[in-house]
């Protein structure tokens, strides 16, 4: 398997403009996760979907923040309108949820986000 | 609820010392508990982790972890440390649903 997968890997973009982050999740796998990580607050989840359904969004910033789970293969993070202190590095994660399992995550390489 | 306290945010060590790395966890329900680790640029990468039975866990590239329960604790350590090892360590526990990560410690091992 090719593990999950992230695009872009790099994105620089200027204030105001729509940013939309894409993950594929590892084939089988029922949860996904979406993470921001920065050097002031570390690791931070943003939301979580079980089964395509968001079951998790207390995370997320505010409303410029959404995320969609379309199907079990693909997810977005879209941004809009960005703001410098957006710039992060963002991580989706998948797992099988199984009962007993302790449901253990799979991390993309990241997205790094930079807001001009 | 779950939460991950890692006791250090730094831990510099010289090569081929032992270290020990921190963590205690709170929770409410049975727990599962792991140990991430991430190199510079990559994305986090599972070291070990405890489902049940022995609480003493052990990696392919000799780290270990013990589950403490009546401490509450998961700490990590390995007898002698290579440069290689320098990375940050995240401890991380799950109930079974999502997963809550400490804020991370970064071993720094020196020659």
């Amino acid at each position: 398997d090719a593990g999950v997968i992230q695009s872009p890997r790099h994105e620089v973009t200027e204030m105001g403009q729509e940013v939309t982050l894409r993950c594929k999740p590892i084939s089988g796998h029922n949860s996904l996760f979406w993470y921001r990580q920065t050097m002031m607050r570390g690791l931070e989840l943003l939301i979580y979907f079980n089964n395509n359904v968001p079951i998790d969004d207390s995370g997320m910033p505010e409303d410029r923040f959404s995320a969609k789970m379309p199907n079990a293969s693909f997810s977005t993070l879209k941004i809009q309108p960005s703001e410098p202190r957006d710039s992060a590095v963002y991580f989706c994660a998948s797992s099988l949820a199984q009962r007993g399992a302790g449901n253990e995550q799979f991390f993309g390489p990241g997205t790094r986000l930079t807001v001009l | 609820a779950q939460s991950v306290t890692q006791l250090d945010s730094q831990v510099p060590v010289f090569e081929e010392a032992p270290v020990e790395l921190r963590c205690n966890y709170s929770s409410s329900v049975s727990v599962y508990l792991f140990w991430y680790v991430q190199y510079p640029n990559q994305g986090l990468q599972l070291l070990l982790k405890y489902l049940s039975g022995s609480t003493l866990v052990e990696s392919i590239n000799g780290f270990e972890a013990e589950f403490n329960k009546s401490q509450t604790s998961f700490h990590l350590r390995k007898p002698s440390v290579h440069i290689s090892a320098t990375a940050e360590y995240y401890c991380a526990v799950s109930g079974g649903g999502d997963m809550r990560f400490g804020a991370g410690t970064r071993l720094t091992v020196k020659p």
